[in-house]
């Protein structure tokens, strides 16, 4: 069955350091892969996505992530973190039935 | 253009009482609709899923069901709320297509007391 895991439930780091948000995936053929964020009290916004083609992809408010098939990992990185990125982040994949499945998300917090 | 509509924002809703959330979409046919619920310390959960009227796919066991009685609406329901349905509910669509085009509701923050 398909599944994302994000191994990292709570992640902190100081503003300006970089930000690496793991995502490993359970899929037999090739995945489309997505990075949610959700701040407080708003709803999903959608960051970045993975259908096909170049496996680095770039997203909205600074953030890429990297498509690694030997690895099933879809890895949500950024160089430099800003307080406004505070929020949940979900990787998700969708299956061949066009089914959304969502990972538990990863909450980030920004120190100054 | 697209959008999604979901009601209510909030809901507090004593133990025992029924329940009706209510998502439309316009601006597209034949759409993708989904139902997941986001727990506090879970993340999000598919609970329903629905390819066309009539048909809904359950995805966990629980105490909620789901109907589509037109092809644009999509109604969460539950004759008798426990405390466990507490939660953040989201509604979303997709084109079918392979999740190019996917979006979502603005969710309702489900409270059970």
């Amino acid at each position: 069955a398909q599944s994302v895991t994000q191994p990292d439930i709570h992640i902190t780091v100081s503003e300006g350091a970089s930000l690496e948000l793991r995502c490993n995936y359970s899929y037999g053929a090739t995945p489309y892969l997505f990075w949610y964020v959700q701040s407080p009290g708003q709803g999903l916004q959608l960051l970045l996505k993975y259908f096909s083609g170049d496996t680095l992809v770039q997203g909205i408010k600074g953030f890429e992530a990297e498509f690694k098939r030997s690895q099933s990992s879809f890895n949500l990185r950024k160089p430099s973190v800003h307080w406004s990125d505070a929020a949940e982040y979900f990787c998700a994949v969708i299956t061949n039935t066009d089914k959304l499945i969502f990972g538990t998300g990863t909450r980030l917090q920004v120190f100054p | 253009s697209q959008t999604i509509h979901q009601w209510p924002a909030t809901l507090v809703q004593p133990v025992g009482s029924p329940l009706s959330l209510e998502c439309t979409v316009e601006g597209t046919s034949n759409p993708n609709l989904y139902w997941y619920r986001q727990a506090a310390g879970r993340g999000l959960q598919l609970l329903f899923y629905s390819v066309g009227i009539g048909q809904i796919s359950s995805e966990v066991p629980q105490n909620l069901s789901a109907s589509r009685p037109q092809d644009r609406q999509f109604i969460l329901s539950s004759k008798k709320l426990l405390l466990s349905d507490s939660g953040f509910y989201l509604c979303a669509w997709s084109s079918g297509t392979g999740g190019e085009k996917l979006f979502f509701g603005s969710g309702t923050q489900l409270s059970v007391l």
